[in-house]
């Protein structure tokens, strides 16, 4: 059974620009989250994803934005990145939510120069 | 004050020891979670808990609601568990996650 991916590993971008991160769920998996990982500030929700609606929303200003398509892979997008956005993203999949179980892909480690 | 309280931020273990890390909390929670990340990142789910104790294998993880406290345990510690453990606290019934710091354990043989 495959896990959850997530593309790409690593990527570097530039003051200013945009970003596009990549989840693919468990296969059945409904549930998609997405996390910030920084060394300054830990782990932070950033919001989930059901059933391609956003269901919940961590405090992230609007530049931080995802969609979910009917096949339950979900996307992220920063525009107008900051230096402050480079962190890992980590996003976990689960059936219906949390409660339910739920399994992390292995993130994506986003520097900005 | 953090939502989520951990202690010890770091800790150094010899193989073969008790370790117990804990985790305070001071919002309402449907659920909470043990977490494990090993360098590089991933991160695996150990445990979820709304009440009580579990075991999975030389892992323990307690949950005293009333107290808004938990604990997870680690017996016989070997250098593989080696690891950042981070306490989540679910809100509600969706991934709305607050997280404690994380304690860094380092298990030497």
């Amino acid at each position: 059974k495959a896990g959850v991916t997530q593309t790409p590993r690593y990527l570097i971008k530039t003051r200013g620009q945009q970003v596009t991160l990549s989840c693919s769920p468990i296969s059945g998996h409904r549930s998609v989250s997405w996390y910030q990982q920084t060394p300054g500030q830990g782990l932070q929700f950033l919001f989930e994803y059901f059933s391609e609606t956003q269901r919940n929303k961590g405090n992230f200003p609007g530049r931080f934005s995802g969609r979910q398509f009917s096949n339950s892979r979900s996307e992220m997008n920063v525009s107008t990145l900051e230096l402050g956005d480079s962190a890992l993203y980590l996003c976990a999949s689960s059936p219906q939510g949390a409660l339910y179980g739920y399994t992390f892909g292995s993130g994506t480690r986003l520097t900005v120069v | 004050k953090n939502e989520v309280e951990q202690s010890p931020q770091n800790l150094t273990a010899q193989e073969g020891e008790f370790i117990t890390i804990n985790c305070s909390y001071s919002v309402g929670i449907s659920a909470l979670h043990w977490l494990q990340q090993h360098p590089g990142g991933g991160i695996v789910s150990l445990f979820m808990l709304s009440s009580g104790k579990k075991k999975h294998g030389r892992l323990i993880a307690t949950i005293n609601i009333q107290e808004k406290h938990s604990s997870l345990h680690i017996t016989a510690s070997h250098p593989r568990d080696s690891a950042v453990y981070i306490c989540a606290c679910q809100i509600g019934d969706n991934n709305d996650m607050r997280f404690g710091a994380g304690t860094r354990l380092t298990v030497k043989p």
